[in-house]
């Protein structure tokens, strides 16, 4: 069975500082796509990574997918209260079923 | 931009009910799935469903469940006999054709049996 295990769960930080969470699996994917969930609201894609070591960034968020396309990294810069979510990291298993993590809850203090 | 819709946002029922949650995939998707995620826990996978049949289904996804697709827009997801345990946002996904194409995701429908 191919999980998505992410670290850490919870993850409490002071405003403009840095961070880094992470999405892990013994499996390859063959893509891994990051989303961002607001309570109550459903999973908003941020981004996909399909290349062994494709960086991808969007504004303050870099995302990193391992070279052996097991795991994958976000990492925030300067965080923002906006920020605050629950981010999850999800891909397709071999019939095609997209698994999600369990997510990192991330709340950025003011 | 388009965008998953689900629809009702919120529906409360009694157990024992039928229920019947719609979802408008994005229209040139032909991948759709069905989600469930409880309060503050992880979300579940429930049932994928391409060329007009399941291709898998979850243990979650008993005789309880169906799925339909109606017409060539609306995807269906139907729990015959509602339990408690069944409360939960429930999340329809769409996903086009290819190697590594993304879901997107609808806003989900809030089911609360009482």
């Amino acid at each position: 069975t191919q999980l998505l295990e992410q670290s850490p769960q919870f993850l409490s930080i002071q405003e403009g500082e840095n961070l880094t969470v992470y999405c892990n699996s013994s499996s390859v994917f063959s893509s891994l796509q990051w989303y961002r969930q607001e309570p109550g609201e459903g999973p908003v894609l941020l981004v996909t990574v399909v290349t062994g070591g494709e960086v991808k960034k969007l504004k303050r968020l870099t995302f990193q997918f391992g070279d052996a396309r097991k795991d994958s990294s976000l990492h925030i810069t300067a965080a923002q209260p906006g920020d605050t979510g629950l981010y999850l990291c999800a891909g397709p298993n071999r019939d095609d079923k997209i698994i999600f993590g369990k997510g990192t809850r991330l709340h950025i203090l003011p | 931009e388009p965008e998953v819709t689900q629809t009702p946002s919120h529906q409360v029922t009694q157990m024992g009910q039928e229920v019947i949650l719609r979802c408008v995939p994005i229209s040139n998707h032909l991948y759709f799935y069905w989600y469930r995620q409880i309060l503050g826990q992880k979300v579940e996978f429930l049932v994928s469903f391409y060329n007009n049949e399941i291709s898998e289904k979850s243990e979650i996804f008993d005789d309880q469940f169906s799925v339909e697709r109606p017409d060539g827009s609306n995807f269906t997801l139907k729990i015959r006999s509602t339990k408690l345990e069944d409360s939960a946002m429930y999340f329809c996904a769409s996903r086009r054709d290819g190697e590594n194409t993304e879901a997107f995701f609808g806003q989900g429908t809030r089911l609360t049996v009482v």
